[in-house]
């Protein structure tokens, strides 16, 4: 079974600098994918960024990055120049061949201004 | 265009009872899934749909039962609810069942069991 894995239940970043938030996996499957989702209090989950496994480039959404380590199933997601509207529970996610996403247990990022 | 539509927002049910919750995916999406949510913890997998048949379950009790219907919206039935139930359900909506990177969600229903 796959399973992902959050440790930090919390981090706090100052406005305008930058962020990492830190996710591993483990899986037996070779063709996957790795998300990461923003859930704001209005709990809507919104998709910030997406990783194929076969892709070795390290996906880019504006100020999101993620720095994807295939080999020691590591998925981390960087947040540059940090904004009051990115406080929010963060969550990776996997899927593999079943389509069903499973997820991290979240991480709550607090932006001070 | 609409995003995926959930009904009601909140809910509040007895121990014992039945609750009936409602999405409407994104048109053109044929693929529903189901999961929940307890406060403070990641979503997790209860059911998957594709053209109104089961794809996929996880590991919830047959208290837990679902359905699709011709025009790709789906309900979730929970029978003889517990307080553990008490959790946010969300619904996401796919493109196809084949691509797990177009899941799209609600927002989701807040239930509680009291």
């Amino acid at each position: 079974a796959q399973t992902v894995t959050q440790s930090q239940p919390e981090m706090s970043v100052q406005e305008a600098e930058t962020v990492t938030l830190s996710c591993t996996y483990d899986t037996s499957e070779s063709d996957y994918y790795l998300f990461w989702y923003k859930q704001p209090p209005s709990r809507q989950m919104i998709l910030v960024i997406r990783q194929e496994a076969y892709k070795q480039q390290n996906a880019t959404e504006n100020r999101f990055s993620v720095n994807f380590q295939k080999a020691a199933k590591s998925f981390s997601l960087k947040i540059s120049d940090s904004q009051l509207g990115d406080a929010a529970m963060y969550f990776c996610a996997y899927t593999g061949a079943n389509s069903k996403l499973t997820f991290g247990k979240g991480i709550t990022l607090s932006v001070r201004p | 265009d609409a995003g995926v539509t959930q009904s009601p927002t909140h809910l509040i049910k007895t121990r014992g009872q039945h609750v009936t919750l409602r999405c409407s995916p994104i048109s053109g999406h044929k693929s529903v899934s189901w999961y929940q949510q307890v406060l403070g913890q990641g979503p997790q997998f209860i059911f998957q749909y594709y053209e109104k048949e089961e794809r996929g379950r996880g590991n919830f009790p047959d208290r837990f039962s679902a359905r699709q219907f011709p025009n790709y919206s789906s309900e979730l039935n929970v029978n003889a609810l517990l307080l553990g139930d008490s959790a946010l359900y969300l619904c996401a909506s796919t493109l196809t069942g084949e691509n797990p990177y177009e899941q799209y969600f609600g927002p989701g229903t807040r239930l509680t069991v009291t």
